[in-house]
């Protein structure tokens, strides 16, 4: 079982730069969650994907922000031009089909810019 | 929108019990989840409860939900160093979004 991988686990990025980070869900689960965790909070959800459609985003996923599944299978999330205010956690989670047992979540990757 | 509220910090010595308290504002959740994070990790589910249901025993764990109230809280028997952690609940109102509350700081003091 190797669970939810997320990489890179930690991104120290200048303000400006873009950046872009991958998650790898469990092989067989269908959907795919990310959300962000700032220090002292819990997450908030970004967006979710069932297979490659992307069935829902928050308005917190901002037009610098953007999400892709291409195959279903592993996912990528990009955010452009990067501001102070992106420095946070960003989980990944996937469940298979409904959602009664919950997600499973990854480690996590840590953006700090600078 | 969804409001989930826990105190942040609880502290509890080894072998008590902890009870960690969640409030929510959606009279409409389906499920409630509780997650434990430890340091540097991701979040892990402990355990859920069906809103029509008032609790749930796991083994160390027990789960209560006051729909009236919409309170829902943990207890952890016997609790143990390896318990200390944020303990967040989660409700699930529609579709595929959780909301999470702030998370509750366990100490567990030997």
């Amino acid at each position: 079982d190797t669970g939810v991988s997320q990489d890179p686990r930690h991104k120290i990025t200048k303000r400006g730069q873009n950046v872009t980070f991958r998650c790898d869900p469990i092989s067989e689960h269908n959907r795919l969650y990310w959300y962000r965790q700032t220090l002292g909070q819990g997450p908030e959800f970004l967006t979710y994907f069932q297979n490659e459609a992307q069935l829902e985003k928050s308005r917190l996923l901002s037009d610098r922000f953007s999400a892709e599944r291409p195959k279903g299978s592993f996912s990528t999330l990009e955010i452009q031009r990067t501001e102070q205010g992106d420095s946070a956690m960003y989980l990944c989670a996937s469940s298979l089909g409904g959602l009664v047992y919950g997600y499973t979540f990854g480690s996590g990757t840590r953006l700090t810019v600078v | 929108g969804e409001d989930v509220e826990q105190s942040l910090f609880l502290s509890v010595r080894e072998g008590d019990s902890s009870v960690i308290n969640c409030t929510y504002t959606d009279s409409s959740s389906t499920y409630l989840y509780w997650y434990k994070q430890e340091p540097g990790a991701g979040l892990q589910l402990l355990t859920y409860i069906f809103s029509n249901m008032d609790m749930k025993q796991d083994q160390r764990l027990t789960v209560l939900l006051n729909k009236k109230d919409k309170h829902l809280s943990l207890r952890i028997a016997d609790t143990q160093t390896g318990d200390s952690a944020i303990y967040f609940c989660a409700e699930r109102v529609t579709g595929n979004q959780f909301y999470f509350g702030t998370g509750t700081s366990l100490t567990v003091i030997p």
